[in-house]
């Protein structure tokens, strides 16, 4: 059973600092990786994707995979109020269709 | 910017009805998914739709739900019997290729009573 573990949370983080999320996966197959992001009774919103091991930025968000570690992180610069909303990490296997979800972490950035 | 639609967003019936959930995904994609959440738990893959066929399906899939195609732009996801366990968020999501990016829709809320 394929799993991608993620700390619930909250984190708390003040507006201007850098939050960092993480998640680790089970499936050593698994070979893209997604974060996105999830506001209250909204669908989720794919923020990165990253299939290489080392970072990817796209402005302020960096995603990092380690592949030999099965780990995953995120972390968002200068973080606004409106970041403030639930993270999910996805991964998907070799030959599989399917994404597997994280349950989430919840971030809250204090203005 | 292209965007998944679907429709209705929010959906309540009665136990043991039939409901049908509707998705256009973007124009050009040809992978096409559907996944639920139920309210306070994590995202759950149900089923991917490729080339006119089921391509993958997990253990929630089972005889109870069906998927079409009907047209070229549209994608079902069919209910045929509800249960009260049914009452969830269903997101439809498509992706250009296998394992590349989703994108998801807006999401069906249903409510089974």
């Amino acid at each position: 059973q394929k799993e991608v573990e993620q700390n619930s949370g909250p984190l708390s983080v003040p507006e201007g600092a850098i939050a960092s999320l993480n998640c680790t996966y089970s499936d050593r197959g698994s070979q893209s990786f997604f974060w996105y992001r999830q506001y209250s009774g909204k669908s989720p919103e794919l923020i990165m994707s990253i299939y290489s091991n080392g970072d990817k930025e796209d402005g302020r968000f960096t995603a990092q995979l380690n592949k030999a570690s099965q780990y995953v992180s995120l972390l968002i610069r200068d973080s606004q109020p409106s970041d403030s909303a639930t993270y999910l990490c996805a991964d998907s296997g070799a030959g599989s269709y399917q994404l597997t979800f994280g349950k989430g972490t919840k971030l809250s950035v204090i203005p | 910017e292209p965007e998944v639609t679907q429709t209705p967003s929010h959906q309540v019936t009665q136990m043991g009805q039939e409901v049908i959930l509707r998705c256009v995904p973007i124009s050009n994609h040809l992978y096409f998914y559907w996944y639920r959440q139920i309210l306070g738990q994590k995202v759950e893959f149900l089923v991917s739709f490729y080339n006119n066929e089921i391509s993958e399906k997990s253990e929630i899939f089972d005889d109870q739900f069906s998927v079409e195609r009907p047209d070229g732009s549209n994608f079902t996801l069919k209910i045929r019997s509800t249960k009260l366990e049914d009452s969830a968020m269903y997101f439809c999501a498509s992706s250009e290729s296998m394992s590349d990016e989703q994108f998801f829709g807006p999401g069906t809320r249903l409510t089974v009573l």
